[in-house]
């Protein structure tokens, strides 16, 4: 079945710093891969998205590039800021089945002043 | 539009008593989905939907029931409750979009049972 992998956290870093999260994937067929960011107490949002290889995602200050040859959709960003302390998900998206995502665990990120 | 809302945010029961988690979206989304978060392990789908009238099982479906009776709701059904379904539960909702298929979160209800 499909599966997503995210780097284990969790991630402190101080502020201006470089954010890397990796993700790497296992999916049948051409998924949409997916960011989601998580605040504290409140639910699941997207971050950005990637619908086909070498798409790439951006919002806030934050990038992925889908790479279907080393099935990878890492998050970067290049100077992270307090209020970017969250929750970060990989996910991925079977296109044949629109109900069903697959999540990776998760990674804290934790940015000190 | 309120997007996906939730009802109880936060609630205790005890083992063997049943409840149900409320979950609607006004968003004229075609699928929904329930899925629970716990430490270390990401989110996991109990069941999903793809529209009214039709649900499948996720990951974790035992001890759960769903029914998609209208379009905008979609309550989650816990039979008989166990300490080890203490969990925090985010119903979703997504339709297609250029193709994909981005999730729609609710705020999560925090369950404990004891």
């Amino acid at each position: 079945g499909d599966s997503v992998t995210q780097m284990e956290g969790p991630v402190t870093l101080s502020e201006e710093a470089f954010l890397t999260i990796n993700c790497t994937y296992t999916a049948t067929g051409y998924p949409s891969l997916f960011w989601y960011v998580q605040y504290p107490g409140e639910g699941l949002q997207l971050l950005l998205k990637a619908t086909k290889a070498d798409d790439k995602g951006s919002n806030k200050g934050f990038e992925a590039t889908y790479r279907k040859e080393t099935t990878s959709f890492h998050l970067e960003k290049g100077s992270v800021q307090v209020s970017d302390s969250a929750v970060y998900f990989c996910a991925l998206s079977d296109n044949t089945n629109a109900g069903k995502s697959t999540f990776g665990d998760g990674t804290t990120l934790t940015v000190k002043p | 539009n309120a997007g996906v809302t939730q009802t109880p945010k936060f609630q205790v029961l005890k083992t063997g008593q049943s409840m149900t988690l409320q979950c609607a979206q006004d968003m004229n989304h075609e699928y929904m989905s329930w899925y629970r978060q716990d430490p270390g392990m990401g989110l996991r789908l109990i069941h999903y939907s793809v529209g009214a009238g039709i649900t499948d099982q996720g990951e974790v479906p035992n001890g759960y029931n769903v029914s998609r009776s209208t379009t905008e709701d979609f309550p989650l059904r816990l039979l008989s409750a166990a300490p080890s379904q203490t969990s925090v539960y985010f119903c979703a909702s997504s339709y297609s979009r250029a193709g994909s298929y981005e999730q729609y979160f609710g705020p999560g209800t925090r369950l404990t049972v004891t």
